[in-house]
Order: structure tokens, then C-alpha cells, then sequence
């Protein structure tokens, strides 16, 4: 039963390219969640979806990133334009249930930009 | 203000040497309060559930416990193997986000 799944593990990118990070959830789950860990700081909330809808992104950025889980494939967050400040790791979790269902994490996507 | 605080930030104990780990949240309409082990480049790791005061948990050398204000992540007789970041979050209703609010996390070092 394969875990969370997030590709790639490390990305470097440099200032002013676009960088793509891929979550695959858990098989049965259809709760995605995306969060920021920047170095010394706590996992910060960005992104909540369910397939075909973001359902809450308060935690996003508003301008340069997006969200999407289409209804095959992964969930993608995309990054527009990365600014050194991008740079931290970017953590994908499920969840088989809304609310205060456990959530699993994938071991991160490391974004450095150059 | 943080909603959610973790201390102490670091923790050296040697082995055998029983500790709890402390968090505290200042949010309203707790629905649910988690706990999570992280290692150095890796996901954190779901550990344990709490859902209302008074619940305990328990998993191998691990306890959880939770208040009205707090919760403390008791661990007995620890190993090497235990040490990690350990980080608390909540999820509340009135909060205004549908993810985890997470604490920064406690360093726990083991040594043998």
C-alpha cells in the first residue's frame, strides 16, 4: 500500500523559472493538502483540494502560486516566477476524510532557487 | 501570537531517561490535536489523535495526553532510534482554514 507520493524529492530552479511539484495522494484518499516548511519555521497550511476543486487556499500566496487536482493524475502546485524566498520544502498530504481526519504527509519536494 | 506552542525548542536526554514534551494552544473549537515525528529530510509521521480532554493514547514507548489547554507527549524508557523533531498541530473550527495549524516543533536527541 504505497504511501503519499511526491516528485521530485529535490528542485532548483533559478529566479524568474516556473517550478511544478507533484503529489500522488494515497489510494482511496481524496483529500489533498499542501504545506510550506521554511528553514527554522513550522509546516505553514498553503492549499486544501478535493478533484476538480480547490476548496480552501487561504493559506496561498496570492500572486504566483496555484493549485490544481484534476480529476486523473496528481495534484500539482505550481510556482510561478520563483523569487529566492521560494525556497524551502514543500510537503503533499491526504486524507480520506474532511475535517479532523488524520492526515498523511509525502517526504517533500525541496525547492532551491538559485 | 502563536496559536500553537511547543516547548522546550530542544531536548537532550540520555537513554532511559524519561521526558514529556509539552503543547499548548490558544485556539477556540478544538476539533482534533495531532501529533507527528519528523526526521532530518523526510515527511513528518503521523504518531497519534487526540479529539477531546481527558483522551490518552499510547504506542510503544509513546503517550500521549490532552487538556483543555494542552497536550504533553509523554515518552518512557527512550532509545536512540526516538530522537526526531516532534510537532504538534490542530485542526479548529472558526480558524478559517481547512489544514493543520502547526506548533514549531520539539528537537529531541536521545544519546546512548
Amino acid at each position: 500500500n504505497a504511501g503519499v507520493m511526491q516528485n521530485p524529492r529535490h528542485l532548483v530552479r533559478r529566479r524568474g523559472q516556473e517550478a511544478r511539484l507533484r503529489c500522488s495522494p494515497m489510494k482511496g484518499h481524496s483529500h489533498v493538502y499542501w504545506y510550506r516548511q521554511l528553514p527554522e519555521e513550522g509546516l505553514k497550511f498553503m492549499v486544501y483540494l478535493q478533484k476538480e476543486n480547490i476548496i480552501d487556499e487561504s493559506g496561498m500566496p496570492k500572486e504566483r502560486f496555484s493549485a490544481e487536482f484534476p480529476k486523473e493524475g496528481p495534484s500539482i502546485l505550481r510556482i510561478q516566477q520563483v523569487v529566492r524566498g521560494d525556497s524551502a520544502a514543500y510537503f503533499c498530504a491526504s486524507s480520506p476524510n474532511t475535517g479532523a481526519g488524520e492526515q498523511y504527509f509525502g517526504p517533500g519536494t525541496r525547492l532551491t532557487v538559485t | 501570537e502563536d496559536q500553537v506552542t511547543q516547548s522546550p525548542e530542544a531536548l537532550r536526554l540520555q537513554e532511559g531517561e524519561s521526558s514529556s514534551l509539552n503543547c499548548s494552544y490558544t485556539v477556540s473549537g478544538l476539533r482534533g490535536l495531532f501529533w507527528y515525528r519528523q526526521d532530518p529530510g523526510k515527511g513528518p509521521e503521523f504518531l497519534f489523535t487526540l479529539y477531546s480532554a481527558g483522551e490518552e493514547k499510547e504506542k510503544e514507548r509513546l503517550k500521549a495526553t490532552l487538556t483543555k489547554k494542552e497536550s504533553f507527549l509523554h515518552i518512557t524508557a527512550p532509545k536512540p532510534e526516538d530522537s526526531a523533531t516532534y510537532l504538534c498541530a490542530v485542526f479548529y473550527s472558526g480558524g478559517g482554514a481547512d489544514g493543520l495549524t502547526f506548533g514549531k516543533g520539539t528537537h529531541l536527541i536521545i544519546q546512548p
